[in-house]
């Protein structure tokens, strides 16, 4: 069965410092993963998705994700956090020939001044 | 161009009671999907419908029903409702059936509060 694990519920970097969110996942068929973020009162918005072109994925905001299947993760960086990035990050995951898209529990990131 | 709106954004209910929930995609985009979610969790799939039938359903009682109208739009129905109902539900639309690769566009959500 599919299924995605986010370690860490909270996470809280500086302004200014890298955001490094984790993702692992587990799928006995080749997956297409998804990062989302969501901003309080708000529904999901992409931020980038793998669909097996190319293992470093760069997305909207200046964040990026490698695909490291020898380890069945899929984490998220940006290399400098900024206070407009506070939200709840939700990994994902989604299989050919399936119909619903899985997501892990969320991660909240708290960015300080 | 409209993103995907629902309505209500906010309900209360009592437990016991029915509501809907109403969804209209992107325009030209065929597929919605429901998802439930529970504060401090992340979305549950409930549905998801193309072209008016229903293509996939996830680990929900049968208390919760869907359907998909001729103009795409979708109303998501939960009967006799428990505490445990209480989350922010999130349609979701994309241009084909799948998902597959297909991207998620989602609306702001209805948070249904059952007291």
């Amino acid at each position: 069965a599919q299924s995605v694990t986010q370690l860490g519920s909270h996470v809280s970097v500086s302004e200014g410092a890298l955001v490094l969110l984790r993702c692992n996942y587990s799928s006995s068929v080749p997956p297409y993963l998804f990062w989302y973020v969501q901003y309080p009162n708000q529904g999901l918005q992409l931020l980038l998705k793998y669909t097996s072109a190319a293992t470093l994925v760069k997305g909207i905001n200046g964040f990026e994700a490698e695909f490291k299947k020898s380890e069945t993760s899929f984490h998220l960086t940006k290399p400098s956090a900024h206070m407009s990035d506070a939200a709840e990050y939700f990994c994902a995951v989604s299989y050919t020939g399936g119909f619903k898209t899985i997501f892990g529990a969320g991660t909240r990131l708290f960015v300080k001044a | 161009d409209a993103g995907v709106t629902q309505s209500p954004t906010h309900l209360i209910k009592t437990r016991g009671q029915h509501v809907t929930l109403r969804c209209s995609p992107i325009s030209g985009h065929k597929s919605v999907s429901w998802y439930q979610q529970v504060l401090g969790q992340g979305p549950q799939f409930i549905f998801q419908y193309y072209e008016k039938e229903e293509r996939g359903r996830g680990n929900f009682p049968d208390r919760f029903s869907a359907r998909q109208f001729p103009n795409y739009s979708s109303e998501l129905n939960v009967n006799a409702l428990l505490l445990g109902d209480s989350a922010l539900y999130l349609c979701a639309s994309s241009l084909e059936a799948g998902p597959t690769n297909e991207k998620l566009f989602f609306g702001s959500g209805t948070q249904l509060s059952v007291l």
